[in-house]
């Protein structure tokens, strides 16, 4: 069964202090894997899409990187308004289905 | 280009009451979703329309759970009647519906709570 984990659940970091959001997978051939942020109260909002082993994205203070076996989000030198729940998903046989990891709450102070 | 538009945002009910909830996709997108995110979890796919025809409803509780999209466009999700299990944030999101590779673009949800 395909299977989506991140981790930590949380993470408490101080501004300036970069870290790595981990997301772990299992799936019968990966077709895309997706990073999305969600503010509290908003739906999600889209990040990067990542298709093959080895390809990365960046986005400002963010980096997402592929493995076989999982992805990574970097965050350099992050900013309070970074505080967010990150969500990452796989995509999983059917046509589009996507299958989500219960996300990481970031919170970034000052 | 506008986003994906959802209504209600909030609602509070009690059980076996019945609720609606309405999403209308970004314009010219042919694949609508619905996804319940219970609190603490990823969003998990309920159903999934192709136009005004459904490709997956493989996880929807169809003996309560219902939903439309009769002309291809906005959307309808019911449920009749609610348990208290269902208290949630449903999610719409839409995407092209070209491809299997596309990204999904979600709304901002509607927050039920059934007491």
């Amino acid at each position: 069964e395909d299977q989506v984990t991140q981790s930590p659940e949380a993470l408490r970091l101080q501004e300036g202090e970069s870290s790595s959001l981990n997301c772990s997978y299992t799936v019968s051939g990966l077709r895309g894997l997706f990073w999305y942020r969600q503010d509290p109260g908003k739906g999600p909002e889209f990040l990067f899409t990542l298709y093959s082993a080895g390809e990365e994205k960046e986005k400002e203070r963010l980096k997402a990187t592929l493995t076989k076996k999982e992805s990574f989000l970097h965050i350099t030198a992050p900013k309070p308004e970074d505080s967010a729940t990150y969500l990452c998903a796989v995509h999983s046989g059917g046509y589009n289905k996507l299958i989500f990891g219960a996300g990481t709450r970031l919170a970034v102070h000052p | 280009e506008a986003g994906v538009a959802q209504s209600p945002r909030y609602k509070i009910i009690e059980k076996r009451q019945s609720v609606a909830f309405w999403c209308n996709p970004i314009s010219g997108h042919a694949t609508l979703y619905w996804y319940q995110q219970i609190l603490g979890q990823g969003p998990k796919l309920l159903i999934q329309f192709q136009n005004n025809g459904v490709v997956d409803d493989s996880q929807l509780p169809k003996d309560r759970f219902s939903a439309e999209r009769l002309k291809g466009v906005d959307s309808t999700l019911k449920i009749q009647p609610a348990k208290l299990e269902d208290s949630a944030v449903y999610l719409c999101a839409s995407s092209l519906g070209g491809s299997r590779k596309e990204t999904q673009y979600f709304g901002p949800g509607t927050r039920l709570l059934v007491l």
